[in-house]
């Protein structure tokens, strides 16, 4: 079985500071990780994806993660926040049989971006 | 490429009753994923559909069902309604990996439920 643990449920930073939103996977099989965004009343956003190419992953609106597979974490990061990146951040983890979309997600992580 | 759509956006039902809602994955997408979210219990997964057939179904109580179309179009039910079946429910379309795919999730803008 697969799952997924996000440390921190609220992560508050200055406007220009480092991003980082920890999360932590257990997964029987390689899998495959994902960081989704939500802003209010919508539904989620894909920032980006690990798919077993390249460890560190670049996604959209200058955010990054790299995939550790010694400490099964797949940590975002961003160098600067901006006051548009407030919002709940959710990493998901997909692997387990070929053939099924199972995609499991973490609790969540709620970032405030302070001016 | 039209996102997925998914009606209606906000409704209100009495406990007891019953209410369908309905989702429109992206062109070309076979598997149609619903989820379930709530403040104190995050994102639940009900169900996966692929070509009309159910292949994944999360921990949820029979009053939760649905289905799919040739079209690929979906349909959750949720039958005797309880107020803790308060949630905004969302659904997501993608490439299923055995046809390409990543396993990356499309997700609609969702259907607010209520329930009084």
């Amino acid at each position: 079985a697969q799952s997924v643990t996000q440390l921190g449920s609220h992560v508050s930073v200055s406007e220009g500071a480092l991003v980082l939103l920890r999360c932590n996977y257990s997964s029987s099989v390689p899998p495959y990780l994902f960081w989704y965004v939500q802003y209010p009343n919508q539904g989620l956003q894909l920032l980006l994806k690990y798919t077993s190419a390249a460890t560190l992953v670049k996604g959209i609106n200058g955010f990054e993660a790299e995939f550790k597979k010694s400490e099964t974490s797949f940590h975002l990061t961003k160098p600067s926040a901006h006051m548009s990146d407030a919002a709940e951040y959710f990493c998901a983890v997909s692997g387990g049989s070929y053939n099924n979309n199972d995609m499991r997600f973490g609790a969540g992580t709620r970032l405030t971006v302070k001016p | 490429k039209a996102g997925v759509t998914q009606t209606p956006r906000y409704l209100i039902k009495t406990r007891g009753q019953q209410v369908t809602l309905s989702c429109s994955p992206i062109s070309g997408h076979r598997s149609v994923s619903w989820y379930q979210q709530t403040p104190g219990q995050g994102l639940q997964f009900l169900f996966e559909y692929f070509s009309e057939t159910q292949r994944n179904k999360g921990n949820f109580p029979g009053r939760f069902s649905g289905r799919q179309f040739s079209n690929s179009r979906s349909e959750m039910n949720v039958s005797t309604l309880e107020l803790g079946d308060s949630a905004l429910y969302l659904c997501a379309s993608s490439l299923a990996r055995s046809t390409g795919g990543t396993g990356e999730l499309f997700f609609g803008e969702g259907s607010r439920l209520t329930v009084l």
